[in-house]
This record gives C-alpha cells, structure tokens and sequence, in this order.
C-alpha cells in the first residue's frame, strides 16, 4: 500500500523547543500534504509540498521533501502547548487523482 | 465562516440497523470525501466524489456501505446493516476546484452495539 508511515508516534516536549516528525512512502507522488488534528475534531491542513520542491515553509512551520528517499519532514519551530495534536502526512500518488492516503499519524505534546 | 457540517455528530445504535450519516460540504466545493478513522486502521478513505459523480469507492465494503450525493449540497454515506466493527468515526471533507486542500468536517462518531 502506498500508506505513509510517520515517525515517531509519539513525541513530547517542552514549550518553546522545535518538534519534527517524519514521514516515509512507498510510491512516487505529485506532492505531499501535511495535516493537524486536535483531539476530537476535523483535520487541518497545514502545508502542501510539491514533488518538485525540496523544501517550504509557513510560520513557524518548515517541511522537507526528499523524493530520493521518499520521505518528508515537519518542523515546528518554538512549539507552544496549543500545538499538542496529532499531525498527519498524505501522499497522492502520480495519477492525478484527488484520492490521498493517510499516513498513521504522529502524537504531539508539549508540555507548559 | 465556510465549514463542512456534519450531522449527526454522535450516533449510538445497535447492530443491524441502518445508519446515515449527513455532510454539506462547503458551498461551491465540487469534490467530496467520506473517510473512516479508527485506532487500528487510521485514516482511510472509502469513497469520493467530483461533481457528484462518484471517482472511487475502492474503500468501501459494498455489501453494506453506500454513498451517494443527492445534489450538491449534500453527501450521505449509509450503512445497511450495521455491526459493531463500523463503530469508527466517519470524516467528510472538500475540496474546491483543481485545488488539493481538504477542508474537513468534525466528524461523526459511531457506535455499533
């Protein structure tokens, strides 16, 4: 399956330090995505990258992308205790659809 | 403030009943996702539609799930006859135009005695 697997779980840390997860596919992709999830809610997105761009970033937020290696991080710099929540990877795959799969998910909290 | 709404957001009902659930995707947005979210499988997608027409219901179990969209401002998703592995909550989201950002609703979360 082409299901991003993110890395770690689950990640604690305290308020103002920098967060990064990872996330590794299986199949080459038009572009990446990442996504927020708060306990009992809807997904956010935060971020799309392309497959042609190695790196971009959006606030506080920096996201890699190694093709080569089918992987990608995200960075959150100088987290606050509102970033507790679990963030999510999807790939689409070359085909042009609209149809994303999920990676598992990293749990995030930070600590005030 | 352009939501995706989702009704309802909790449903407890027991094993072989029928379920529907309800999403209005986010007025002007043409492409709809029912996706499910469990702790042992994750994230997965069952179905979407572009311009109400359905693309892939790969995902779905077709002896009992079914997913339609009756106009455009409305998606359902049913179960028919329920069992307690569906218990899960069920997102919809959408997306606008060529665009890749899904805009996702709260959920519904469901129980299945």
């Amino acid at each position: 399956s082409q299901q991003g697997e993110e890395d770690p779980q689950a990640l604690s840390i305290q308020e103002g330090e920098n967060a990064t997860m990872n996330c590794s596919y299986k199949t080459s992709i038009n572009n990446l995505q990442w996504y927020r999830q708060n306990s009992g809610r809807g997904l956010v997105h935060l971020i799309l990258i392309r497959s042609n761009e190695r790196e971009k970033h959006s606030g506080r937020l920096r996201v890699t992308l190694d093709t080569s290696k089918k992987s990608s991080s995200l960075l959150i710099t100088a987290s606050r205790a509102a970033d507790t929540a679990s963030y999510f990877c999807a790939t689409d795959g070359t085909s042009g659809t609209y149809k994303y799969i999920f990676g598992t998910g990293t749990r995030l909290k930070v600590l005030a | 403030d352009a939501r995706v709404t989702q009704t309802p957001r909790h449903k407890v009902t027991e094993m072989g009943q029928e379920v529907t659930m309800r999403c209005q995707p986010i007025l002007g947005h043409n492409t709809v996702f029912w996706y499910r979210q469990t702790m042992m499988q994750g994230l997965e997608l069952l179905a979407y539609f572009r311009n109400r027409a359905p693309l892939d219901d790969s995902g779905m179990p077709k002896d009992r799930f079914s997913a339609e969209m009756p106009d455009a401002t409305l998606a359902t998703l049913k179960i028919q006859p329920s069992e307690p592995r569906d218990s899960a909550v069920y997102f919809c989201a959408s997306v606008y135009g060529g665009n890749r950002e899904q805009f996702f609703g709260p959920g519904t979360r469901l129980t299945v005695l």
